[in-house]
């Protein structure tokens, strides 16, 4: 059983528009939460996260929405540039060590 | 780069064979962790080790063996794979934050089992 849910396999932007990845879990125990970035041939890089007490973060272009009633995250790229176009993972953490991620999407911006 | 190296980036190995993968962190952190990545399925978590410590077995087969010497090193020993085990393995670390950990990720090993 999936906890955490990226239903959108892939999504398509154009430059210079805004980029939504969507993000949902069903552990109500969660209280952070992360989004890597993943390049082919490279590891996962940390990009933003969010603490459950808040509802939003941003880092410069990168911005993470919570809505813990509904249990669904959200990151914001704005505006999209074509180094962004990297598979997106939405992760959680409950509090020890065992972060769970979701399957990714993969972002794809045209010049 | 991010800190933490892996060895080696590709394996193609038989089911009969035993290999090992290496991962070293340069990042001064305290805990490891080994991560099993299948096409199309999220990044499952394998091992923790927090100060050489093994914390968390996430109901992984035997064939799979885990050795932490040090805070610095991590290793997988493969034994007796199946095809299904083919996959990209990635070693993470990171620091004791209580549970904000971020991870470093190395860039993985891509594991071929014949």
């Amino acid at each position: 059983d999936q906890q955490v849910k990226q239903n959108s396999p892939s999504l398509s932007v154009q430059e210079g528009r805004i980029s939504i990845l969507n993000c949902d879990y069903t552990n109500s125990m969660f209280d952070y939460f992360l989004w890597y970035k993943k390049y082919p041939a490279e590891g996962p890089t940390f990009l933003i996260s969010i603490s459950s007490i808040k509802d939003k973060n941003e880092d410069g272009r990168f911005t993470v929405f919570l809505n813990k009633s509904a249990k669904h995250l959200s990151l914001h790229i704005v505006p999209s540039q074509p180094g962004d176009s990297a598979v997106y993972f939405c992760a959680a953490n409950t509090g020890g060590f065992k972060t769970i991620f979701g399957a990714g999407t993969r972002l794809f911006v045209k010049a | 780069e991010t800190g933490v190296t892996q060895t080696p980036r590709h394996l193609v190995m038989g089911m009969t064979n035993k290999k090992s993968l290496k991962c070293e962190q340069h990042l001064g952190h305290n805990a490891m962790y080994w991560y099993k990545q299948s096409a199309k399925k999220p990044l499952e978590l394998m091992f923790v080790y927090n100060f050489k410590e093994q914390t968390e077995n996430n109901s992984v087969p035997s064939r799979f063996s885990p050795e932490c010497p040090n805070s610095s090193h991590l290793f997988l020993h493969l034994h007796t794979l199946q095809p299904e085990d083919s996959a990209l393995y990635l070693c993470a670390s990171s620091q004791d934050e209580r549970g904000h950990e971020k991870l470093f990720f190395g860039s993985g090993t891509q594991l071929s089992v014949l």
